[in-house]
């Protein structure tokens, strides 16, 4: 079993839709996570970090963290074209590396 | 804030050739510096960890020897890629993390392509 789980996708989703993109984890050690979002031939690009339980917002973007059933999630409101990527989960502790996902490739239809 | 560079963005090589890439942090000092690679539609591939004045911890499966990592100093990291062969043809990717005050998250370069003839 992979430390950190996530469907590799592809999610096609009309403009405008909210978009759900989900993680699992099996490292009850993680304190910290991220989300990542990476352009076809481009470094990943952090969007959000977190640590520990609770939500995040940054503008059209919210992060979750369920420690609980090491569940996290980014959701993506009102999404646009140019938001249409490959998005990677990432789960760390002070105490270990971070360990990501494989990623899910997002596809936002006009 | 928090911009990581690296040099070249691309690269073409003849097999057995050497191959630097520059990994520079360049609005924070970086604790801890780390080297991808990922394959077409791959996830990332953790290949080492480096801090700065020490050697690199290389992943399994990763030669040290093949792999030379080098960093300098708190925003500078360099891979070697030592007598390149095809198969190390590859999308390189540096991370940095200031790793202060709790700040343990990951900024990432912009990658470095490398073609080997």
């Amino acid at each position: 079993q992979k430390e950190v789980e996530q469907d590799p996708g592809p999610l096609s989703v009309p403009e405008g839709a909210i978009v759900s993109l989900n993680c699992t984890y099996s490292n009850s050690a993680f304190q910290y996570f991220m989300w990542y979002r990476q352009y076809s031939r481009k470094g990943p690009e952090l969007l959000m970090y977190t640590y520990s339980s609770g939500n995040k917002e940054d503008g059209r973007f919210t992060a979750q963290v369920d420690k609980s059933s090491k569940y996290i999630s980014l959701f993506i409101r009102d999404s646009q074209p140019s938001d249409s990527a490959t998005y990677l989960c990432a789960g760390g502790s002070s105490a270990s590396k971070i360990i990501f996902g494989s990623g899910t490739r997002l596809s936002i239809r006009p | 804030g928090a911009v990581v560079s690296q040099h070249p963005s691309w690269v073409i090589c003849k097999s057995g050739t050497s191959v630097k890439i520059e990994c520079r942090s360049l609005d924070f000092q970086a604790t801890t510096m780390f080297w991808y690679r990922q394959f077409p539609k791959q996830s990332l591939m953790l290949m080492a960890t480096s801090n700065e004045g020490s050697k690199a911890t290389y992943e399994q499966g990763v030669e040290k020897d093949k792999f030379l990592i080098n960093h300098a100093s708190l925003t500078l990291s360099t891979l070697t890629v030592t007598s390149a062969h095809p198969e190390d043809s590859s999308f390189y990717i540096c991370s940095a993390s200031p790793g202060a005050d709790g700040h343990n998250e990951q900024f990432f370069g912009p990658g470095t392509r490398l073609t080997v003839l």
